[in-house]
């Protein structure tokens, strides 16, 4: 079966703009969760969704919202684009969330100039 | 709160040989999952193995084997007769149990970065 499909792959933004990326997870995962992974910071967790709710939070500004879709595809956005959030961006996929396996996309990597 | 650490951040081996990623833990939860991946310079995150914190048995898959330590909080990863396509970033992560309020949550070490040498 497909795997976890992020895209765009590939992103080139300017300060102060807006982005939004997507994820689709396995066919029947119910349970998508974002992270966020640069240099300096490793990889941290941004928000998971459940069944199109948001079930838990990271520590990130309110400039970082998602949101999850009937057919639990998710998408992510950042508005007012700051040169601190280029990163890439990952997206993982589970079946309900506390499962023993969670895969991940190939990540979107965002550059902002 | 959960944490991680991989306290070896480079590794090298040669080509057919063991080698063990280490991974600590800390976590006042009695139900907890710790997961193993690997990511190349691709930067695609590849789930590897898995081990609950009530599972008695070590778990493997292929090459790939965890060391469960519970009492000590360490859970290595063991990669038997390594090949040059092992080379690449391991992380090492956690998340609660089920019944929890962090669900998919997983919180991650810093990585370690594997060399494999011919």
């Amino acid at each position: 079966k497909a795997g976890v499909t992020q895209t765009p792959r590939y992103l080139i933004k300017t300060r102060g703009q807006q982005v939004t990326l997507s994820c689709s997870p396995i066919s029947g995962h119910r349970s998508v969760s974002w992270y966020q992974q640069t240099p300096g910071q490793g990889l941290q967790f941004l928000f998971e969704y459940f069944s199109e709710t948001q079930r838990n939070k990271g520590n990130f500004p309110g400039r970082f919202s998602g949101r999850q879709f009937s057919n639990s595809r998710s998408e992510m956005n950042v508005s007012t684009l700051e040169l601190g959030d280029s990163a890439l961006y990952l997206c993982a996929s589970s079946f309900r969330g506390a499962d023993t396996e969670a895969f991940f996309g190939q990540g979107t990597r965002l550059t902002v100039v | 709160a959960q944490k991680i650490t991989q306290t070896q951040p480079g590794m090298f081996v040669q080509e057919k040989e063991a080698v063990t990623l280490d991974c600590t833990y800390d976590t006042s939860d009695q139900s907890y999952g710790l997961f193993w991946y690997k990511q190349p310079s691709s930067g695609e995150m590849i789930f590897l193995i898995y081990q609950g914190s009530y599972d008695e048995q070590n778990a493997t898959e292929g090459r790939y084997s965890l060391n469960f330590q519970k009492a000590r909080k360490s859970a290595n990863l063991v990669i038997s007769a390594s090949q040059l396509g092992d080379s690449a970033m391991y992380f090492c992560a956690m998340r609660k149990g089920a019944g929890g309020t962090s669900y998919g949550k997983l919180t991650f070490g810093q990585g370690t970065i594997l060399t494999v040498h011919p």
